[in-house]
This record gives structure tokens, sequence and C-alpha cells, in this order.
């Protein structure tokens, strides 16, 4: 078996503020995934990466960056924190095409 | 493009009914993949069900589902509804060759007693 780990749990931020996500996964696995959790927006994709050095653009990925710095790791950089923004961020790891995705346990945000 | 469909946002049962969660989807592929994830109160999503298969039903944890391209649909179902199924039920879809996975918005079931 393997963990998602995900830094820091809570996170408070100011509006404007440059603020950033981290994700580690022992599983081993190619792809990672950054997802945003809204109540009622489902989970939405913000950026993938399907190997080290990798970055693949998803459906929210606008005032987002993200690094995938090594095989185990994925950071992502929201660029300007919006006032009042409140969001649950998620990473997932996956090995092989249509495998089964593993979610971290989630970074709460919050903007003041 | 690629879209999923879930028609009802909150399901709200008695204990022992029957459960029954729509999921439409939309691909241009003939290939689709289709996920259950579920989602318990301050948890992460996990995997329930998984299926490629045409008119194959496919079963896990007392839950079960069945995809049928000729109408698009991959609806989750149990036949006696527990307290404990009570959750956030996403079902997702991918197609093609890059594992990115497609949302719906989620369904709440809730089972009372």
């Amino acid at each position: 078996g393997g963990i998602i780990t995900q830094t820091p749990k809570f996170l408070i931020g100011q509006e404007g503020q440059k603020l950033t996500l981290k994700c580690q996964q022992n599983f081993n696995h190619d792809t990672m995934y950054w997802y945003r959790q809204d109540s009622g927006k489902g989970l939405r994709l913000i950026y993938y990466s399907i190997t080290e050095n990798d970055l693949q653009k998803g459906d929210l990925s606008e005032g987002y960056d993200a690094s995938r710095e090594k095989k185990s790791s994925f950071s992502l950089t929201v660029t300007s924190a919006q006032k009042n923004e409140m969001a649950v961020f998620l990473c997932a790891s996956s090995g092989l095409n249509y495998a089964e995705q593993f979610f971290g346990p989630g970074t709460r945000l919050t903007v003041l | 493009g690629d879209s999923v469909t879930q028609t009802e946002g909150l399901v709200t049962l008695t204990e022992g009914l029957p459960v029954m969660l729509n999921c439409t989807y939309q691909t241009i592929y003939s290939n689709p993949f289709l996920f259950w994830y579920v989602q318990h109160l301050n948890e992460s999503p996990r995997l329930l069900l998984k299926s490629f298969t045409d008119n194959k039903r496919t079963e896990h944890q007392g839950f079960h589902a069945t995809l049928h391209k000729s109408s698009s649909s991959f609806h989750l179902q149990k036949s006696s509804a527990q307290l404990s199924d009570s959750a956030l039920y996403y079902c997702a879809l991918i197609t093609g060759n890059t594992g990115k996975l497609i949302f719906g918005l989620g369904t709440t079931l809730q089972v009372q007693p």
C-alpha cells in the first residue's frame, strides 16, 4: 500500500497573496493530479502530470501554477488568492491509464 | 467535449429502501471507462466501482452498476440502503489515453433511520 500526504492541512491567506500547497506520494505512481472541490461544483481538475517535470493543464488552470519536482511530489501555487475564496484542494495519483486514482486528505483554503 | 451528468444533487432515503443514483455521460470515444467514487464526511474520495465492459454488472461492497453504452448510462444501485451509505457519490469518466477523470457534480445520499 501507499499514502498521499498534503501540506498544510489548513491554509489561511490574504487577498493577493501567493500560496503554495504540497503533495507527496509513496505509491511510486507516474501520474499526479490537483483538483479543486467546491460545494455543489464537483471535483474540477486544475493540473496533472504524467511524469517528472511534465505538466498538463486541466479545466481550471487559470490562476494557478504547478510543479512536478520529482516523481513523488507535486506542488500547486495559487498565484493571487481571491478574497473570500474557500475551497478544498485534493491531490491524487494513479499508476496506469484507467487505474484507480488515490486521493490525499486535502488542503482547506480560506482567504480573508 | 466529454461530460458526466448526475441529475440528483441530494437523495434522501429511509434505511432498508433500494438506492439508485443516476449517471449519464457524453463522449465521442467508443470505449469509455466509467467510475463511481464515494466520499464520506471529512474523508477523501475513494473508488467504489469501475467498468469499461458494455452490459456487464460490476459489484463491490453491496453496490452494483452496469455500463450501458446504448444509453450512455452507468447508474449506481444497491438493494437496501444502510445508514453508513450516507455520503457524497461521484460518477466519473475517462476517455482516450490521458488518464484524466471527468467528474459529475456529485449526488449526496442521506439515509435516515
